[in-house]
């Protein structure tokens, strides 16, 4: 299913560096979830947007989601090689029930 | 911290034969979900389940699969007649009463051979 689609696919940074994620909804969103993921394990919650507009931040990581409940980003100040790993995100769509539908994720390596 | 934990860890198992994976969800939690990740394709969902019925399912979730909840702690998912393209990772998730927010468990590798 294409609901969500999250660009880049992955991304190679070096440490220090800013990098932004993106993920794009064809619908509108009652939610907006991050999750990171360690290669093969399970996932960790980030963050959570729901309201148009709203800005979120934990430590150096600070999530958007636009007014239009579409779109939301994922920024990471000063990477550290602790950044490194999956980061999926994940939302729930008007009109598909409670579950959560995911994107496809970016693949972040940070380069010390 | 209150974590989903999953049993086990990684599970091999024969084409054709019927395995259980099982989860332990975040103790005040009442809605339960079971996503799946085949390698390197997208976390989809599989079920999802409210005071110990099922709420939702998806159109993966055909007949070789049931969950339930046999007793207070645990919710299991069972695979029967296992395939090859049932190879996947399968996560456990759960979400308290009035927040939005799943937590995920660390997942099952399910190896079909």
């Amino acid at each position: 299913s294409q609901e969500l689609e999250q660009s880049p696919q992955s991304l190679i940074v070096q440490e220090g560096k800013n990098l932004t994620i993106n993920c794009t909804s064809s619908k509108t969103l009652y939610g907006l979830y991050w999750y990171k993921q360690k290669y093969g394990e399970g996932l960790i919650f980030l963050m959570m947007l729901q309201k148009g507009g709203e800005e979120k931040s934990h430590e150096k990581i600070t999530a958007k989601l636009d007014e239009k409940k579409q779109q939301s980003s994922l920024h990471i100040t000063a990477s550290q090689p602790s950044h490194a790993g999956i980061y999926l995100c994940g939302a729930d769509i008007v009109g598909y029930g409670n579950k959560l539908v995911f994107g496809a994720g970016t693949i972040l390596r940070v380069k010390s | 911290e209150p974590e989903v934990t999953q049993t086990p860890s990684h599970q091999v198992t024969q084409m054709g034969q019927e395995v259980i994976l099982r989860c332990v969800p975040i103790s005040n939690h009442l809605y339960f979900y079971w996503y799946r990740q085949i390698l390197g394709q997208k976390v989809e969902f599989l079920v999802s389940f409210y005071n110990n019925e099922i709420s939702e399912k998806s159109e993966i979730f055909d007949d070789q699969f049931s969950a339930e909840r046999p007793d207070g702690s645990n919710f299991t998912l069972k695979i029967r007649s296992t395939k090859l393209e049932d190879s996947a990772m399968y996560f456990c998730a759960s979400r308290r009463q009035g927040s939005n927010i799943q937590y995920f468990g660390a997942g099952t590798r399910l190896s079909v051979l």
